[in-house]
């Protein structure tokens, strides 16, 4: 159980194009998914954290006019990567806490990778 | 500012050998703890969580929590160089709806 999907796995497009990266929870209602950046050989880093008919929280440094994010449904956020250059290239997860279960884990997808050249 | 501390590493373990994990935490209040595994270019995968102090136990892996040091650690016994990875704690903080605070991780290399 408490399967994420991930769709792409791997996005190579141009610059200036937009990118959006979808996050699926399979079998289980997501009130809370979370967007995370990974560089290469660094630590996960905090994007933002979306939820379900409101507003996504961004935190401090994240452009959100630049990382746009919808959670229209209690299983599927998406990431809109807008007009991305190449220092956009990065590893990007995301994971979601099952609705109602106080302090289960999160759960992550299995990330897409995007280059921009 | 809450934060999780882990020895970035690398730990070298030989093959067989016990490898083990510490990570601290500063959230007082905080009351689930979770151990993620990540290998190299590969999203986070969730290996144990504890929610109690004392130790728990789950096949070759068992964690250990103190609240009272605000320390867990985990512990892998035989390691295997499939072991080999990313090691990071995370905990959520003691405020509802929150993000995981992770560690930057500990990366363990077992060698056969």
């Amino acid at each position: 159980g408490a399967v994420v999907s991930q769709h792409p796995s791997w996005v190579i497009c141009k610059s200036g194009t937009s990118v959006k990266i979808e996050c699926r929870s399979l079998d289980f209602q997501a009130t809370t998914m979370f967007w995370y950046r990974q560089f290469p050989k660094q630590s996960l880093m905090l994007m933002a954290t979306s939820n379900e008919g409101s507003k996504a929280t961004y935190e401090q440094g994240v452009e959100k006019d630049k990382f746009l994010i919808n959670h229209a449904s209690l299983t599927l956020s998406t990431l809109t990567v807008t007009s991305a250059h190449p220092e956009d290239s990065s590893f990007y997860i995301c994971s979601a806490r099952p609705r109602y279960m106080g302090n289960q884990p999160q759960h992550f997808g299995d990330g897409t990778r995007l280059s921009i050249l | 500012q809450k934060e999780v501390e882990q020895n970035s590493g690398p730990l070298s373990v030989p093959e067989g050998a016990i490898a083990s994990l510490n990570c601290t935490y500063s959230d007082r209040g905080s009351q689930s703890f979770f151990w993620y595994r990540q290998y190299s270019g590969k999203s986070p995968e969730l290996i144990m969580s504890i929610y109690s102090n004392g130790d728990k136990e789950d096949g070759r892996f068992t964690a250990q929590l103190n609240k009272a040091s605000q320390y867990v650690s985990l512990l892998i016994r035989d390691s295997q160089p499939s072991d080999s990875a990313t090691y990071l704690c995370a905990v959520y903080p003691n405020q509802a709806g929150t993000a995981l605070i992770f560690g930057k991780g500990t990366t363990l290399s077992v060698s056969s």
